[in-house]
């Protein structure tokens, strides 16, 4: 079964870091494009990050130069490295597979999703 | 960036009913389009990709057109479990991914 799990979501302290983990089960990550999807409490879906399978990485404004994608193929799992955050990076963060034809690319599965919680 | 409207932001219809959601973004995106519907506490699940293509498993209750900068959902016959948020979504300017603001439904 094709499946992503996150895990690594906690309450931190604003300015603190956090590392997530979406583990891939079913497929390889270095073969595919995953990307990070994030929503605040009660808002909508916002893009954070993608790495693509030959290892470009690119990320939203509002995350570039503070939040950090990479992967360990060994492991078949994706990370987002989390520095210097605020309390607007709150939210529940989910990982995505990229899917895609010759002409339209969509995201499928999502893993159920990890809560970061920004609070002093 | 592409900046896309979903409309309404909320609706309720009645069992059976036939509904129609529009997004509409701030340029041409040919059919780079896709919908998604998320149930509270859960994970976004794609409906259609490529504006009209309907995913595996969908129900054949929901049909997406449209092409260039309007887009329309469509959700006919509905059942209880269609309570939802519906998100619209662009890959024309992949890697910068967008989503609309979402559209609550209510049965």
């Amino acid at each position: 079964e094709v499946q992503l799990v996150e895990s690594g979501g906690d309450l931190v302290q604003p300015g603190g870091s956090l590392r997530l983990s979406c583990a891939a089960s079913g497929f390889t990550v270095n073969t595919n494009y995953i990307h990070w999807v994030r929503q605040a409490p009660g808002k909508g879906l916002e893009w954070v990050s993608v790495i693509y399978s030959g290892g470009d990485t690119y990320y939203a404004d509002s995350v570039r130069a503070r939040f950090a994608i990479s992967r360990d193929n060994s492991k078949n799992t994706v990370y987002l490295q989390m520095d210097a955050l605020t309390a607007e990076d709150t939210g529940v963060y989910f990982c995505a597979r990229e899917m895609a034809t010759i002409s339209s690319s969509w995201f499928d599965p999502w893993g159920q999703g990890t809560l970061v919680t920004v609070s002093s | 960036d592409i900046q896309m409207t979903q409309s309404p932001s909320s609706l309720s219809a009645s069992l059976r009913d036939r509904v129609t959601i529009t997004c509409r973004t701030s340029q041409n995106i040919n059919n780079y389009l896709n919908w998604y519907q998320q149930k509270p506490g859960k994970a976004p699940k794609v409906l259609i990709y490529a504006a009209s293509t309907l995913q595996s498993g969908v129900p054949s209750r929901f049909s997406g057109s449209g092409s260039g900068t309007s887009f329309t959902l469509s959700i006919s016959n509905l059942q209880p479990e269609d309570s939802a948020t519906y998100y619209c979504q662009q890959s024309y300017s992949a890697p910068r991914w967008s989503f609309g603001q979402g559209t609550i439904l209510e049965i």
